[in-house]
């Protein structure tokens, strides 16, 4: 059974532009959220978190916005630039168990 | 944020031979570690979950005599691909946990096995 559902599987924006990646999840136990940025060939970096006592976190141009009574969360990049075309990930946890995405692979066209 | 690096970055061996991959956490002490293989454009499989100083729990269909998992200390564990085939090339990425509960991973930049 799939913890974490994400979508879309790719998306292509127009440099500029704003993409939205979502995610839902099931157990309502978890309790953090991040969100990973990978590059072909690299590990997955943190991006950015959030924990479910708010509904919406910004760091820089990334943002989560956090619906927990749908079990929700979706990433929002502002301003999206080439250089943040890569695969993110979603996932949800509790304690050490971890859950993620199947990914979003996003291309930022100049 | 906190560092995991791994060695090494790519290895190609032969098959039948066998592989040893480390995982360092380096500027934090991990209680848990995590191996994980990822397949091209494909999301990351967790294969297990090893605690400093215990035996590591394997996910379901991961043979544990064919993928061996120490976690001798705080700051390293290490995954040895044992007789390795073809079938085991793949991109193998570990991640280390912080000593509080529900802190986040932190992933190594990967290891690409190929087997010939």
């Amino acid at each position: 059974q799939q913890q974490v559902k994400q979508s879309p599987q790719s998306l292509i924006v127009q440099k500029g532009g704003i993409p939205i990646i979502n995610c839902a999840y099931e157990n309502t136990a978890f309790d953090y959220f991040p969100w990973y940025q990978q590059f072909p060939g690299k590990g997955p970096a943190l991006l950015i978190a959030i924990r479910p006592d708010v509904s919406e976190k910004k760091e820089g141009r990334f943002t989560i916005s956090f619906n927990k009574s749908a079990k929700q969360f979706s990433l929002h990049i502002m301003d999206s630039q080439p250089g943040d075309s890569a695969t993110y990930f979603c996932a949800a946890s509790k304690g050490n168990q971890f859950y993620f995405g199947t990914g979003t692979s996003l291309t930022v066209i100049p | 944020g906190a560092v995991v690096s791994q060695h090494p970055s790519r290895v190609i061996c032969k098959s039948g031979t066998s592989v040893k991959i480390e995982c360092r956490s380096l500027d934090f002490q991990a209680t848990t570690m995590f191996w994980y293989r990822q397949f091209p454009k494909q999301s990351l499989m967790l294969m297990a979950t090893s605690n400093e100083g215990s035996k590591a729990t394997y996910e379901q269909g991961v043979e544990k005599d064919k993928f061996l998992i120490n976690h001798a200390s705080l700051t390293l564990s290490t995954l040895t691909v044992t007789s390795a085939h073809p079938e085991d090339s793949s991109f193998y990425i570990c991640s280390a946990e912080g000593r509080r509960a529900g802190e986040t991973q932190y992933f190594g930049p990967g290891t690409r096995l190929l087997v010939l």
